[in-house]
């Protein structure tokens, strides 16, 4: 099953906030956020790890809920190069399996 | 940087046809997947495989195949290409073998399949 996203879109203004949310229907091990612009390949932003651990961009982030497998990627003071399609990845415990989201479109405008 | 490349970027084919989609990595990695991407569904998990000659099926397996004999080179197979097989197909590799779950993917450029 693949994680619920939401929204499925957002229109924002350069500066203002945004906060998408991917969340599973089962334990997870890992959750990947990227962002894909159109016409090109997804890009890493960042990885959660059940325990706590982190890895990502110094401006990006997120937190993970390993208690209602739910993730949270957070974009502040927003730029226009922030406009993409966001997508979470899900790794089930002991599944070795990546499951992505539908994803979130995100504008943000001038 | 990491290095994900994808034989086409556009194909076509027609219905019935065998159709190779190759993809290689200069990185070393021991994850390697394919993806497909349809407006609305995100990315589906075809296959992947951590290990030379080793895959699992993914989510969508359903009429395609893989292949990997070297490290660095995985292969997507459909054998019977069908009209419902168009989509945009991409790969992708990372570390970490079965613990790949704490490495990030580097995605290739993708390559966009219509079978007519």
């Amino acid at each position: 099953q693949q994680p619920v996203q939401s929204p499925q879109a957002v229109i924002l203004r350069e500066g203002e906030d945004a906060v998408i949310n991917c969340s599973s229907s089962k334990a997870l091990y890992s959750v990947h956020w990227y962002r894909q612009k159109h016409g090109e390949a997804p890009v890493f932003l960042m990885i959660l790890l059940k325990g706590g651990e982190q890895k990502g961009h110094d401006k990006i982030s997120a937190s993970f809920n390993e208690k209602k497998q739910q993730s949270s990627l957070y974009l502040t003071a927003s730029q226009l190069s922030y406009s993409g399609t966001y997508f979470c990845g899900t790794e089930g415990t002991g599944t070795y399996k990546y499951i992505f989201g539908t994803g979130t479109r995100l504008k943000v405008l001038a | 940087d990491v290095k994900v490349t994808q034989s086409s970027r556009y194909l076509v084919k027609r219905t019935g046809e065998k159709v190779f989609l190759e993809c290689v990595q200069d990185m070393d990695h021991e994850n390697m997947f394919w993806y497909r991407q349809d407006p609305g569904l995100g990315l589906r998990l075809i296959y992947f495989s951590y290990d030379v000659k080793m895959k699992e099926k993914g989510d969508i397996p359903e009429g395609y195949s893989v292949s990997r004999e070297k490290k660095e080179r995985f292969s997507l197979i459909l054998e019977s290409a069908s009209t419902n097989q168009t989509s945009m197909y991409l790969c992708a590799s990372s570390l970490g073998g079965l613990a790949g779950g704490s490495y990030e993917q580097y995605f290739g450029p993708g390559t966009r399949l219509t079978v007519t």
